[in-house]
């Protein structure tokens, strides 16, 4: 069964700091990736989406990510980050088979300190 | 944005009473799915439909069932509701595998 794990609950960095979220899948064939993004109270925002090709992604908001096979890790991340950042990041798998479920990690809370 | 608009935003429910959730969309996209968010616990995949009629359970689908009678609307039924079905739920609709999913604005129940 595909699932996600994001082993950091809260992250705390300084504004203008750099920032890595972690994200490590299982998956048994090429996965599908996205990170997602939630502000308090609103839905969810689309980061960026790795499917093929390059493993270096880059998003919106000044967000990459790298898509690593050997460690099954596709972190996230930003040079500097902005008091705005603050939020709620998913990681999410999916793939050709299993039904095309999307399956979603527990969410990292990232608190940015001015 | 997509056009995808979950109804009622906000329900507060007694114990024991039925309740649907609507997911409604415009983009005829193939795909839609049932999440529910916890604290803690991230989005959990509920019912996920590929197609009209055509549905499948997730990780949390215990007392839980969908329908989806045309491509626009997939909705959610709980049929005796519980407090441990409290929480925030979201719909989302996705075109094909290779494209990302795009999100409601989420309903959030109280059952009580």
């Amino acid at each position: 069964a595909q699932s996600v794990t994001q082993p950091d609950i809260h992250i705390t960095v300084s504004e203008g700091a750099s920032l890595e979220l972690r994200c490590n899948y299982s998956y048994g064939a090429t996965p599908y990736l996205f990170w997602y993004v939630q502000s308090p109270g609103q839905g969810l925002q689309l980061l960026l989406k790795y499917f093929s090709g390059d493993t270096l992604v880059q998003g919106i908001k000044g967000f990459e990510a790298e898509f690593k096979r050997s460690q099954s890790s596709f972190n996230l991340r930003k040079p500097s980050v902005h008091w705005s950042d603050a939020a709620e990041y998913f990681c999410a798998v999916s793939g050709a088979g299993g039904g095309n479920k999307l399956t979603f990690g527990t969410g990292t809370q990232l608190k940015v300190e001015l | 944005d997509a056009g995808i608009t979950q109804s009622p935003r906000h329900k507060v429910t007694e114990t024991g009473t039925p309740v649907t959730l609507r997911c409604h969309q415009t983009e005829n996209h193939r795909y839609m799915y049932w999440y529910r968010q916890d604290p803690g616990h991230g989005l959990r995949l509920i019912h996920y439909s590929y197609g009209v009629k055509d549905t499948d359970k997730g990780e949390v689908s215990d007392g839980y069932s969908v329908s989806r009678s045309k491509t626009e609307d997939f909705l959610l039924t709980l049929e005796s509701a519980t407090s441990s079905q409290t929480s925030v739920y979201f719909c989302a609709i996705r075109q094909v595998m290779n494209t990302e999913a795009f999100f409601g604005q989420g309903t959030r129940l109280t059952v009580v």
